[in-house]
């Protein structure tokens, strides 16, 4: 256990509309990650995160934004939600001897 | 794109006996990992074996790496149905900003009493 906490865990929206998942961590590690998770592609990184308001794109950040205001908090924001952006979020951490932690994941359904 | 691709996609096996699944990747990597995943839950980390190692052992665990071939397998001994689970790899690679680990889809082990 990673001390990471993934908020909201379960939500339902609809097209068009905005939604902010939000990652916690009580252990001050530095860097921090989004990955969704879709049948048959496995786990894709879409934003990390090295520092406070130090980001960068993975490789399906399209239709994703994120912040990191504070060192233990990394939000993944969905401008417009899409039917294509229903999947299971994972944040995760970088901790020691580069093992990277995962949270528990949020489902998201986009109707 | 896929940097790891396990095989089999899916495993069944009767408790007791041994589990092996492969991960081939593309490029030079840093570190190779193992993760569990239960159904409806998170990814949990096994195992890390560098690119400098050949093999390493964690309990029932055995991970072998050949970076020549670009494969790696992880073996599970003496399998419970507490292990029924997805299996997944990854590798990593340090970019100048950070690790980054990118997975397969996953081999789906059945282990049935």
């Amino acid at each position: 256990d990673a001390g990471i906490t993934q908020s909201p865990r379960h939500k339902v929206t609809e097209t068009g509309t905005p939604v902010t998942l939000r990652c916690h961590q009580t252990e001050n590690h530095r860097y921090m990650y989004w990955y969704r998770q879709d049948p048959g592609h496995g786990l894709r990184l879409i934003h990390y995160s090295y520092g406070v308001k130090d980001t960068d794109k993975g490789e399906v950040s399209d239709g994703y934004s994120v912040s990191r205001s504070k060192t233990e908090d990394f939000l993944l924001t969905l401008e417009s939600a899409t039917s294509s952006q229903t999947s299971v979020y994972f944040c995760a951490i970088l901790g020691s001897g580069n093992t990277i932690y995962f949270g528990e994941g949020s489902w998201l359904t986009v109707v | 794109s896929q940097q790891g691709e396990e095989d089999p996609q899916a495993l069944s096996i009767q408790e007791g006996e041994n589990a092996t699944m492969n991960c081939s990747y593309k490029t030079s990597i840093n570190n190779l990992q193992w993760y569990r995943q239960n159904s409806g839950r998170g990814l949990v980390h096994l195992i890390l074996i560098r690119s400098n190692e050949r093999e390493k052992h964690s309990g029932r665990l055995r991970v072998t790496l050949d970076t020549s071939k670009k494969s790696s397998s992880l073996l599970i001994t003496a399998s419970r149905a507490a292990d029924t689970a997805s299996y997944f790899c990854a590798t990593a690679k340090n970019t100048g900003t950070a690790s980054k680990l990118t997975f397969g889809t996953g081999t789906r082990l059945q282990v049935t009493l």
